[in-house]
Order: C-alpha cells, then sequence, then structure tokens
C-alpha cells in the first residue's frame, strides 16, 4: 500500500490553464505538506496544514490555494499557471508539526508550456 | 530567511571510492536530518540526529552531528551505483523543516 500517494503523475498544460494536484495519505499522520522541488534540484516548502488548518503559508503567488478536505488529504489548485510553475510538486506527511521525519509523495512533475 | 548550506553540489566518484556530504548552519540546531532522492524519485527519510557530537552507522553510511550543533556530514564508504541520486540534510527552523540544496552524487562503474 502506498503511503503518500498523488495524482497526476506527470502534468503538461498550456500557460494561463489552471490545474489541480491531489495528495492523499494512509499513515494517520495529521500534519501535511506541499513542497516544490525546481530544475536544480532545491526542495522549498510551500505550504504545511495540521488537521485541516493551514499552519505555514510560505511566500508563495496567491495563485496557489492548497485546500485540505480532511486531514488525509491535501490538494493544491493553481490559477493562471506560469513558465515558472515548471517544477515537481511532492506532498508530504508527518505525524503532527513537531514530529520530525516526514513522508514523501512520489511527486506530480508539472511542465507549463 | 534560514538556511542550511550544503557542499558539495556535484561529486562524481568511481565506483569503491568514498563520499562525504557536507551541512553548516549559521545557529545551534536542535537536530539534523538527513534524505535521500533516487533520479527521478522521491525524498526518503534516512536518519535524525539529536546528540551533539553524534555518530550513527547504516552499513556503509556514517552520519555526523557536529559538537557545537551547527554541522553535519553523512560519508559513504566504498560508493556503490546503488548509491547514486541526492542527498539532502534538513534542518527545523521554528515550525518549519528547511532542506539543504543537496549533493547530487554520481557513481563511475
Amino acid at each position: 500500500d502506498t503511503a503518500v500517494s498523488q495524482t497526476p503523475k506527470y502534468l503538461v498544460t498550456q500557460m494561463g490553464n489552471d490545474k489541480s494536484i491531489k495528495c492523499e495519505q494512509n499513515l494517520g499522520h495529521d500534519t501535511m505538506y506541499w513542497y516544490k522541488q525546481d530544475s536544480k534540484k532545491f526542495l522549498k516548502i510551500m505550504f504545511s496544514y495540521n488537521n485541516k488548518e493551514l499552519i505555514i503559508n510560505e511566500t508563495v503567488p496567491n495563485r496557489f490555494s492548497p485546500k485540505s478536505p480532511d486531514k488525509a488529504h491535501l490538494n493544491l489548485h493553481i490559477n493562471s499557471l506560469e513558465l515558472g510553475d515548471s517544477a515537481v510538486y511532492f506532498c508530504a506527511s508527518s505525524q503532527d508539526p513537531a514530529w520530525e521525519t516526514q513522508y514523501f509523495g512520489p511527486g506530480t512533475r508539472l511542465l507549463v508550456l | 530567511g534560514q538556511q542550511v548550506m550544503q557542499i558539495p553540489q556535484y561529486q562524481h566518484v568511481q565506483e569503491g571510492e568514498d563520499f562525504t556530504t557536507y551541512c553548516n548552519s549559521s545557529t545551534t540546531l536542535s537536530n539534523i536530518q538527513w534524505y535521500k532522492q533516487r533520479p527521478g524519485g522521491h525524498p526518503v527519510f534516512l536518519i535524525q540526529l539529536v546528540k551533539s557530537g553524534e555518530v550513527k552507522k547504516q552499513k556503509r553510511l556514517t552520519f555526523q552531528f557536529g559538537e557545537a550543533k551547527k554541522n553535519s556530514s553523512l560519508h559513504i564508504t566504498a560508493t556503490q551505483t546503488t548509491d547514486v541520486g541526492t542527498y539532502f540534510c534538513a534542518a527545523r527552523y521554528g515550525n518549519k523543516l528547511v532542506f539543504g540544496a543537496g549533493t547530487i552524487l554520481r557513481v563511475k562503474s
């Protein structure tokens, strides 16, 4: 069983489109995250939710809107996609905000043309 | 913002050679974690170091946490082709886990 799953795995789209990425974890964790990994492999946190509540909101364009319908799911909606949004987006989860080990999903490779 | 500096950025080694990556912080850390990301894969947790001067081993991997808890290293003895990937350190600043830039390891067989 996959602990943290994301869909889709690949996403190729045109500039200006709106797209969503979904994430689910079956670990029973309270905290979920979205990370962005750029072409140089740099991994940066975007958002974090604890039990459906937003606890970390980094300096991210407001075109990015996370949503957590329940503590096992954290989705990411992106409006008006730009070329610079091309990256790999990883969802992750941890037992709680202070718990150190993070479990990453397989990633969604987004390419904006 | 807070950051943890990681070097080198890249390392190409011959199979059987050793490899080391280093992380440094300007502030004292409560702990430090290490993750490995295989090419095309996702980061996978390797280990966490908490105590000053701590040394932990996982087979050919040796992890160290500095006495001042401001630096850490990961050393791989006798690299194998299965070791290829990007190795990240990560440290907690406030409520965020901040990752180093990663060291990309390539192993030539």
